[in-house]
């Protein structure tokens, strides 16, 4: 069936270092995989998208590599600041055949000390 | 711009109780989402709905029913409450395969 695995529950970095949150994700068809942003007290909203595997997004900073010959979906950010603290997730779909589903991994706890 | 809403903000149930939740958005979006957040568990699909009058099953739709009568307008009935329950249901609405969903701020449960 379709998952989607993020095994780090939490990361704790110091403000500049790097960020990696790895993700990966079963499926049989080609879906568009997200990365969701979410800030205490407010539902989650895009980071960023890609469509096409293969292909790199990018966002204020952040970016993803859609990779199809590993499954993998991890995101990375070379230098991250405080403000950056929030839970992070990796997102399968929709697309054509899932029914238009979104199928969320179980979210990454990023807490970045000053 | 547009918005979704849910309604209300905080819920307070008791136990059996039957509890709805509701959500509105203005994007004119076919496909709408309801779904649970637990800590530590991330986001689970209740219901979707990909047109008026529509209703898709989740991976969590027991105990809950749904109802989409209006295309801005998706609802969600907990059957019955359960005691020391306590999530957040989020509400997402969009379109087309490629956009990205957008998320109202959520529905904070706590069933004494």
């Amino acid at each position: 069936g379709n998952s989607v695995t993020q095994m780090q529950g939490q990361v704790t970095l110091s403000e500049e270092e790097f960020l990696f949150i790895n993700c990966t994700y079963s499926t049989t068809g080609y879906p568009t995989l997200f990365w969701y942003v979410q800030y205490p007290g407010e539902g989650p909203q895009l980071l960023l998208k890609v469509t096409t595997a293969n292909n790199k997004g990018s966002s204020r900073g952040f970016e993803a590599t859609y990779d199809k010959g590993t499954t993998s979906f991890h995101l990375q950010k070379a230098s991250v600041q405080e403000s950056d603290s929030a839970v992070y997730y990796c997102v399968l779909g929709p697309y054509g055949g899932s029914g238009n589903k979104l199928i969320f991994g179980t979210g990454t706890l990023l807490s970045v000390k000053p | 711009g547009g918005i979704i809403t849910q309604t209300p903000k905080f819920l307070i149930g008791q136990e059996g109780q039957k509890l709805t939740l509701k959500c509105q958005q203005n994007f004119n979006h076919d496909t709408m989402y309801w779904y649970r957040q637990d800590s530590g568990k991330g986001l689970r699909l209740i219901y979707y709905s990909i047109t008026e009058n529509d209703l898709q099953k989740g991976d969590l739709s027991e105990g809950y029913d749904a109802s989409r009568e209006k295309k801005s307008s998706f609802s969600l009935t907990v059957t019955s409450a359960q005691k020391n329950e306590m999530a957040v249901f989020l509400c997402a609405s969009g379109d087309t395969y490629n956009q990205a969903p957008l998320f109202g701020e959520g529905t904070r449960l706590s069933v004494l």
